[in-house]
């Protein structure tokens, strides 16, 4: 079936990098998007941005721009999202999402990953 | 501050029919689809209405969605008690280049 299984549970210090895996199974990688959404714990949902897998393509929120970037490794069907210069305000939880064809509704979702940071 | 607005709250008993409204302007409600998702307690996200109006497989035609001007809805007939979650709209904002959440409600079934 189609699914996104994300990496693990990260704990970081502040400053620091999170690097996060998508890992797409059930339809080819390289013809739909992945987005990636933050959502701070008791918080609502916040779009980070979108990669096209096929062309490598991105486009960022401009809340995150400079602070993010998404890759991927079409080998293995791997999308990374990567956070730079974390604070205590990045503790949240992030998933990958797969856009259907022609819009914007994410119909797939990975589990979440949950990114801690702390001194 | 969310780009589009949601009441933080909602509720109502079995069986009744809830509506959640969802305000925008016209750079993104106004000129590109509305889509909804359900959240229940630590999951996922789940696609609950895709482009303004249309039920992705496996959702109840209890769920419907519509859209006026800069403003969208959320129907909800016939509530029953696994409806209790939270529900944020979203919509693409050319402005911004980017998708724009609404800052979510909360459905009580009480």
């Amino acid at each position: 079936q189609v699914q996104l299984v994300q990496s693990g549970a990260e704990v970081k210090k502040p400053g620091a990098s999170v690097k996060v895996s998508c890992k797409a199974s059930g339809y080819t990688f390289t013809s739909y998007d992945i987005n990636w959404v933050r959502q701070v714990t008791g918080q609502g949902l916040e779009w980070m941005g979108w990669m096209n897998p096929n062309s490598g393509n991105t486009g960022y929120a401009q809340k995150f721009q400079g602070r993010v970037t998404m890759t991927r490794n079409t080998s293995i069907s791997t999308a990374y999202m990567e956070l730079s210069s974390l604070r205590s305000e990045d503790t949240a939880v992030f998933y990958c999402a797969r856009p259907n064809k022609g819009g914007n509704g994410m119909d797939v979702w990975g589990q979440g990953t949950t990114v801690t940071v702390s001194s | 501050q969310s780009v589009l607005t949601q009441p933080p709250s909602a509720s109502g008993t079995p069986g009744q029919r809830v509506t959640i409204s969802c305000s925008g302007s016209s750079s993104n409600i106004g000129s590109n689809y509305v889509y909804w998702y359900q959240q229940l307690p630590i999951t996922a996200p789940k696609l609950l209405i895709d482009s303004n109006n249309l039920r992705p497989s496996g959702v109840p035609d209890r769920f419907s969605g519509s859209k006026s001007g800069t403003s969208a809805s959320l129907a909800i007939t016939g509530l029953r008690s696994e409806d209790e979650a939270d529900y944020y709209c979203a919509a693409w904002d050319d402005s911004l280049s980017g998708l724009v959440f609404g800052g979510g409600t909360k459905l009580t079934v009480l």
